[in-house]
């Protein structure tokens, strides 16, 4: 059964920092995996989706990377801004829907 | 266009009650999935829906949860004989691709 583990649960940084989220993932039959943002009270808004045979995707200041033999993906974050402050969730995808990770939960302090 | 609506947005029952919780799919979309949310945990897969196929349940964790969906769109799931484990976020998402889907704000149920 994939489980799938984030790493730190909460993070808290100064706005301009650049940072890094943990994603790991026990079973690498993946077809793809999916980063996503989850604000309160909305729903999950998916940012960078990265299929098994890539291994890294960027939009704006976000760069995913995959090591699918390893089972761990890491999101990075450039130059944080307090409007980044949200719940980062990671989920891949074999041969069920969506399997999440607990998510981080990002505050970044002006 | 409209996104993936969900209603009510909250929902408090006593145990022991039925409720229904909706979702309104992205016209067109051919696949519908519910998800749940509770406190602390991960976004948990319910059930599946895909065209006219028969819809994957493997998800569900007890016989008190069931779901319709009526004419490929909306959706309705329900929870009998609700319990307190059973309060958390209901999201509904609904895709065209199995890889991008689209998530509506939930439904908060809080069973006392």
């Amino acid at each position: 059964k994939q489980e799938v583990t984030q790493i730190p649960a909460a993070l808290s940084v100064p706005e301009g920092e650049n940072l890094v989220l943990n994603c790991s993932f026990t079973d690498s039959a993946i077809y793809n995996l999916q980063w996503f943002r989850q604000d309160p009270g909305k729903g999950l808004t998916s940012l960078l989706l990265i299929q098994s045979s890539q291994r890294e995707q960027t939009s704006g200041r976000l760069n995913a990377s995959l090591d699918k033999s390893s089972g761990r993906s890491t999101l990075y974050i450039a130059a944080s801004q307090p409007g980044d402050s949200a719940t980062y969730l990671c989920a891949v995808r074999g041969n069920t829907p969506l399997v999440f990770g607990k998510g981080t939960r990002l505050s970044v302090i002006a | 266009g409209a996104g993936v609506s969900q209603s009510p947005s909250n929902k408090v029952t006593e145990k022991g009650k039925d409720v229904e919780l909706r979702c309104d799919p992205i016209s067109g979309h051919t696949a519908l999935y519910w998800y749940r949310q509770s406190l602390g945990q991960g976004l948990e897969f319910l059930i599946y829906f895909q065209g006219n196929s028969a819809p994957d349940k493997s998800g569900l964790p007890s016989d008190r949860f069931s779901a319709e969906r009526t004419g490929g769109s909306v959706s309705t799931l329900t929870i009998q004989r609700t319990q307190q484990e059973d309060s958390a976020v209901y999201l509904c998402a609904s895709s065209l691709t199995v890889d991008t889907q689209y998530f509506g704000p939930g439904t908060r149920l809080t069973v006392l």
